[in-house]
């Protein structure tokens, strides 16, 4: 079964950091590209970040560009989001999302989800 | 930046009734090379994360009732449910997969009447 589990979100003050995870099963992993969503209380969905399946490219949303890093390690088959100088306006779900098709960027499937609290 | 925007903000439908959900761009999404649509529609339902129902405008996704049928082409875009059922009480979401930053519409809540 492609699955991909979300870990890492708690709650932290406003300039703080967090690392979030997202362990991959289920298929080939280095041949995909990731992404993450989130998805603030009440508000839809919003495009993060992306990386393509060796890690050398990356594409981020102008809203958390120098901010988050999204990074991977092929040999734990799991992707990560490196969240720094968060603010409150972070505060939301961080979903992490496979590439659906091989060379397009519809989302299939989705993590869980994890619970980014950004406050003081 | 590519701006998605759906209607209505959200309907209510009767079990066994037919639901349509519009989705706008604001630039076309079709890829002259491959005369694809890069649209694709996603079902979120509380407490679970969203679910992909179609890509390519309307292919289906791999186990998606046939009653969704997605449709249009260019900037104008459709999801269809032929038969609402209770199971689909949700929030719908189209999303354009033609350029960075990807953009998902509003969201459309379809609830039963």
């Amino acid at each position: 079964e492609v699955q991909v589990v979300e870990s890492g979100g708690g709650s932290v003050q406003p300039g703080g950091s967090l690392r979030l995870s997202c362990a991959a099963s289920g298929f080939t992993f280095n041949t995909y590209w990731m992404h993450w969503v989130r998805q603030a209380p009440g508000e839809g969905l919003v495009w993060v970040a992306r990386i393509d399946g060796d890690g050398s490219t990356t594409t981020y949303a102008d809203s958390v560009k120098g901010r988050f890093t999204i990074s991977r390690d092929n040999a734990k088959n799991t992707v990560y989001l490196q969240m720094n100088s968060l603010r409150d306006e972070d505060t939301a779900v961080y979903y992490c999302v496979r590439r659906g098709g091989c060379c397009q960027d519809w989302f299939d499937p989705w993590g869980q989800g994890t619970l980014v609290t950004v406050s003081s | 930046d590519i701006v998605m925007t759906q209607s209505p903000d959200s309907l209510a439908v009767s079990l066994g009734e037919r639901a349509t959900i519009n989705c706008k761009s604001s630039q076309s999404v079709l890829y002259s090379s491959n005369n694809k649509d890069y649209l694709a529609w996603y079902q979120h339902k509380p407490g679970q994360p969203p679910k992909l129902l179609v890509h390519w405008a309307s292919t289906r996704g791999s186990g998606v009732p046939d009653r969704f049928s997605g449709g249009g082409s260019g900037t104008d875009f459709t999801l269809t449910i032929s038969s609402l059922q209770a199971e689909d009480v949700a929030v719908y979401y189209c999303q354009q997969y033609y350029g960075t930053p990807y953009t998902f519409g509003g969201g459309t809540k379809v609830e039963i009447k």
